[in-house]
């Protein structure tokens, strides 16, 4: 079974530019997840999509993040403009139901650097 | 206002050891605890988890121990194996998953 994809894998930006993240999750899953993890931090849910509907983006930072799950398939993250402090891995995870003791299949993330 | 921490940046333990990693928690709706292992230039990968109406959780070398009174959770790895260095999460759910930062795990030979 293929694992949820990401890319691309590294991304250097200076800041004020914009960039884009693609996600490609596990065939069937109907919810998608984008987390933010910042260096010595845990994960940090940025926004949720169950099929192409938006489930949770309270932690979003709208003004500058908006992502998208065009067909409840995959999914974009989008930054614009960056700032320093978005230099981060980007992170998207799947998984097959939205409950309480659902597992989150995650990719490799996208690693953002923000200059 | 950090809801799950990890008080333990790393941890050195001895191949063949007992490794526990230390999970607190502030948040009482929590009903739902996950650990996560990630490797270098990986994703995390989902390790074992517990339900708050449980108090231990085994799965070959790998124990989830919860102590609702305490709001505290720890993993319990024994034997030891240098292939279980990695950055191991705690993480909490109440409908909406919250991760801890981390501890860094390193199992000499």
């Amino acid at each position: 079974e293929a694992g949820v994809a990401q890319s691309p894998r590294y991304k250097i930006i200076e800041k004020r530019q914009s960039v884009a993240f693609w996600c490609n999750p596990i065939s069937g899953h109907a919810t998608l997840y984008w987390y933010q993890q910042i260096l010595g931090q845990g994960p940090k849910l940025l926004i949720q999509f169950q099929n192409n509907g938006v489930v949770d983006d309270s932690q979003l930072p709208k003004d500058r993040f908006s992502a998208e799950r065009l067909k409840g398939v995959d999914s974009t993250l989008k930054i614009q403009p960056a700032k320093l402090e978005d230099s981060a891995v980007y992170l998207c995870a799947s998984s097959p139901l939205m409950g309480l003791d659902e597992k989150l299949f995650f990719g490799s993330g996208t690693q953002l650097s923000v200059l | 206002d950090q809801q799950v921490k990890q008080n333990s940046p790393s941890l050195s333990v001895q191949e063949g050891r007992i490794s526990i990693l230390n999970c607190d928690y502030t948040n009482s709706m929590f009903d739902y605890f996950l650990w996560y292992k990630k490797y270098p230039a990986e994703g995390p990968t989902f390790l074992i988890s517990i339900s708050s109406i449980k108090d231990k959780n085994e799965d070959g070398r790998f124990t989830v121990f919860l102590n609702k009174s305490a709001k505290h959770l720890s993993l319990h790895i024994v034997p030891s194996q240098p292939g279980d260095s990695a950055v191991y999460f705690c993480a909490a759910s109440d409908g909406k998953l919250v991760f801890g930062a981390g501890t860094i795990l390193r199992v000499k030979s």
